[in-house]
């Protein structure tokens, strides 16, 4: 069956624009994940979202990252105002809940930041 | 609060020989434990994992971990290395919702696996 799909693959963009990032989980996975993969700072947490419960957003760097989940199906990353050190794999994953059930994960994009 | 721990960011073994990646967790409530293998530009892709029950688990491509609470250890193993092995394994720990969080992963650092032929 259809994995976990990220659009785009390769995002660039330019210093202070905003970028939105786009999830579609496994069909009935009612978790879904978005990780941060970087050089320096390794996998981090970002934001998770289960079914139509308020997200926790305790992983978001900062105010210019927020996410929305519609329809408890497909997610959107967005970062405004874009920095360079937000150059990084930004990583979905899905899963069936939260206790101990694997996380599938999408193949990433790539945002690079000039 | 959990973290991981992976000792060695890089690993080398020739072809045929045991495949040895240390993990050690830390973590207020019992731990689910994840090892995942990611190959160049691609995702993540689960290997083994260990919530309940048996210590040792098996999981893909020969690979197997042991869960040892006393060491809090999950070192992964693998008794012969292939050439279609190297790649980077990341070990990973969850609380499952009970610590607190939201079940999200806790990565380790990563140890990029090379094998020589």
């Amino acid at each position: 069956g259809a994995g976990v799909s990220q659009s785009p693959s390769n995002k660039v963009t330019e210093k202070g624009k905003d970028v939105e990032l786009r999830c579609d989980p496994i069909s009935g996975h009612t978790a879904l994940y978005w990780y941060r993969q970087s050089l320096g700072q390794g996998l981090e947490f970002l934001i998770y979202f289960q079914g139509n419960s308020a997200p926790d957003k305790s992983g978001l760097p900062s105010d210019r990252f927020s996410a929305e989940r519609t329809g408890g199906s497909v997610s959107t990353l967005t970062i405004q105002r874009t920095q360079q050190e937000d150059s990084a794999v930004y990583l979905c994953a899905s899963s069936f809940g939260r206790r101990g059930y694997e996380q599938y994960f999408g193949p990433g994009t790539r945002l690079t930041v000039t | 609060a959990q973290s991981v721990t992976q000792l060695g960011s890089h690993v080398s073994v020739s072809e045929g020989a045991l495949v040895l990646l240390r993990c050690n967790y830390s973590s207020s409530v019992p731990p689910y434990l994840f090892w995942y293998v990611q190959y160049p530009n691609q995702g993540l892709q689960l290997l083994l994992k260990y919530t309940t029950g048996a210590t040792l688990v098996k999981g893909i491509n020969g690979f197997e971990a042991e869960f040892k609470k006393s060491e809090t250890s999950f070192h992964l193993t693998k008794p012969s290395a292939h050439m279609s092995d190297a790649a980077e394994y990341f070990c990973a720990v969850s609380d499952g919702g009970d610590g607190g969080s939201q079940g999200n992963l806790i990565f380790g650092k990563g140890t990029k696996l090379s094998v020589k032929p």
